[in-house]
């Protein structure tokens, strides 16, 4: 079945800007949402749509997607950005909801 | 406002049953698709199943085909997963689900997640 792969983590300093990425076979041509999630919590939306923002979350949150690789990017990182990020699809070929194995985004 | 209340996790022993509850308000409960989620204790997430907001569809994972099944009950806005033959890896935290999309042919993304529910499957 379709796989989405991300890194495990990504490490950046506060303000600084952070990139995370979601791969996957021909990504580009499938709508990818992602979520954040922090310790004890549920996972919240924070892009949908590659590139689409849910009403309150900040602009600092942007989508990007194309051919093999999708981008979480998150402008000026501040502490409460920490949190495991999750990419994920409707994968209409084997009727499938699929998420990536997360990213855990650690603020210096 | 859209809340979603599960209900029903515990400890089973492996090969026993559970069903977990998914009461929902807020929202025109038929209009848009269900879905479960689940994440084991320090894993990532993991789709389970989804039922259209039509009821006429509904959607497996590979790991629970055959062995769980998803309804609701309209007159209630609830939504169930009747899970059999349980196993140890299916300890998780199981969270209840709303899709973005209204009327739609499969689940699509989720806007809305319940606080969710811990399942247990040990003897």
């Amino acid at each position: 079945s379709y796989v989405l792969t991300q890194p495990p983590s990504v490490s950046v300093a506060p303000g600084q800007t952070a990139r995370i990425t979601c791969g996957g076979k021909n990504i580009g041509s499938k709508s990818v949402h992602w979520y954040h999630q922090k310790p004890g919590q549920a996972p919240i939306l924070v892009v949908y749509d590659d590139n689409e923002r849910p009403s309150g979350i900040p602009e600092r949150f942007s989508g990007s997607n194309s051919g093999n690789t999708a981008t979480l990017t998150i402008s000026r990182v501040e502490a409460g950005d920490e949190a495991d990020y999750y990419c994920q699809v409707w994968e209409s070929d084997s009727d499938e909801v699929i998420f990536g194995g997360g990213t855990k985004l650690t603020v210096l | 406002d859209v809340q979603l209340l599960e209900s029903g996790g515990g400890l089973v022993q492996p090969g026993g049953s559970l069903r977990l509850s998914c009461a929902a308000s807020g929202f025109t409960f038929t209009r848009y698709a269900m879905s479960w989620v689940r994440q084991a204790p320090g894993k990532g997430l993991e789709w389970v199943s989804s039922m259209t907001g039509s009821g006429e569809r509904t959607y497996y994972a590979d790991s629970v085909k055959g062995r769980f099944t998803i309804s609701r009950d309209t007159s209630k806005t609830t939504l169930f997963l009747q899970m059999n033959s349980l196993r140890a890896d299916d300890t998780a935290v199981y969270y209840c689900a709303k899709d973005a999309i209204a009327v739609a042919r499969n689940p699509w993304y989720f806007d809305y997640w319940g606080q969710g529910v811990l399942v247990t499957v040990s003897s």
